[in-house]
Order: C-alpha cells, then sequence, then structure tokens
C-alpha cells in the first residue's frame, strides 16, 4: 500500500536550518510528482513545495522562495526539504502529499503522510 | 497568483441534511480543482478530483460540480463521520497550488 512517512521535525532556533524526509512506499516513485503542504497551528493549509516525478521542475510558494529547498533520491525513494533561515512563521505540521499522476505535475494530492511538526522558537 | 475562496467559514448542520460548500476562484481554473477532508489531528483526504471525479473509496454521498471559477462541493446526507473541515485546492497553474481557507462543518 501506498505510505509516506515524514520525519525530522523537531524545535528549532530562528535563523537556523532543518532538513525534513519524505519516505515513500508501495508504488512506483519515479513516476509520481510530491509536494510539502503545511499547517500552522489551529489554521488552513499552505502548500510550500513541489517536485516533478523526474525532478526536471521545483517550485515553492513564496512565502519560502530562496529559504526552503525540495529535491529527490530515487534511489532512496525519498524526498526532502531543506529549510534555511527558518522564521517563527515556519513553526507548522509539515506533510509531504503524492501528485496522482503519473507522470503528471498537475494533480490533486492523493496520498499524504501523517505529519512532522516544526517549532521554530528561541 | 490565483485566489481561492470558500463560502461559509462555518457551517452548522443535522445528520441527513444535505450540505453545499461553495469555493470560488479569482481566476478561471477549467476543472483542475480538488476537494479535501481533514479531521482534527489528521492528514488532509483527498475527496474528488477535477472538480468532479469522485476518488476510489469515497462514498457517493459527496459530490462535486463546476468549471472555470465556481465549484460546489455537496454532501447529499450528512453522516456523522462527516465532520470534519472541508478545503478546495486549484491545480491549474503550476504556482502556486492554492488551497481555500477551509470551511468547518459541525453539529448544529
Amino acid at each position: 500500500q501506498v505510505q509516506l512517512v515524514e520525519s525530522g521535525g523537531g524545535v528549532v532556533q530562528p535563523g537556523r536550518s532543518r532538513r525534513l524526509s519524505c519516505a515513500a512506499s508501495g508504488f512506483t516513485f519515479s513516476s509520481h510528482s510530491i509536494h510539502w503542504v503545511r499547517q500552522a497551528p489551529g489554521k488552513g493549509l499552505e502548500w510550500v513545495a513541489y517536485i516533478s516525478f523526474d525532478g526536471s521542475n521545483k517550485l515553492s510558494a513564496d512565502s519560502v522562495k530562496g529559504r526552503f529547498t525540495i529535491s529527490r533520491d530515487d534511489s532512496k525513494t525519498t524526498v526532502y526539504l531543506q529549510m534555511n533561515s527558518l522564521r517563527i512563521e515556519d513553526t507548522a505540521i509539515y506533510y509531504c502529499a503524492r501528485g496522482q499522476g503519473p507522470y503528471s505535475d498537475q494533480d490533486a494530492f492523493d496520498f499524504w503522510g501523517q505529519g512532522t511538526m516544526v517549532t521554530v522558537s528561541s | 497568483d490565483i485566489q481561492m475562496t470558500q463560502s461559509p467559514s462555518t457551517l452548522s448542520a443535522s445528520v441527513g441534511d444535505r450540505v453545499t460548500i461553495t469555493c470560488r476562484a479569482s481566476q478561471s481554473i477549467n476543472t483542475w480543482l480538488a476537494w479535501y477532508q481533514q479531521k482534527p489531528g489528521k492528514a488532509p483526504k483527498l475527496l474528488i478530483y477535477e472538480a468532479s471525479s469522485l476518488e476510489t473509496g469515497v462514498p457517493s454521498r459527496f459530490s462535486g460540480s463546476g468549471s472555470g471559477t465556481e465549484f460546489t462541493l455537496t454532501i447529499s446526507s450528512l453522516q456523522p463521520d462527516d465532520f470534519a473541515t472541508y478545503y478546495c485546492q486549484q491545480y491549474n497553474s503550476y504556482s502556486p497550488f492554492t488551497f481555500g481557507p477551509g470551511t468547518k462543518v459541525d453539529i448544529k
């Protein structure tokens, strides 16, 4: 069965860095785009970043552009979110989600991980 | 960027009620719209994609309609398991994949 498992969350000081991982299993990883979506405490969903099925296209929200970088390692069926220069307002649960695909980048998100909490605090 | 709005923000309803949630896009997104259900402490769940296609395993009491800029999610007969927050999301343009602010459906 399709599984996405996030890890790497925790408490981090403002201005520091953190890398999140999304380990995928149960499907042909290289055929699907992967997204990161976050949810601040008590707030709605905010799309953060996307990487295409072949890694050739990457996009990020304006709120994280220049600070967050998405990447994928197909050999490890894992997607990463490198978060630099973290701010208080980056505090959220971070979910990874799979694009329906396959071989498409214009998709709804059909499977989600359970999320990992990132708290930015001094 | 495309902006998404939803109405109402909160909806109080009873089991058995027919419930309709509206989502509007700031510009045409054709039918590139999805609906998600989220319960407290859980990840979102895909209900509807391409505005009206029911995701596998989702009960048929859920339906979606619309195109262009106006969309609706309808629950034909609200069940106890349906009390949750619902989000629309556009995926017409690659940047960004915008979510609506959400509609909380609670018990009347």
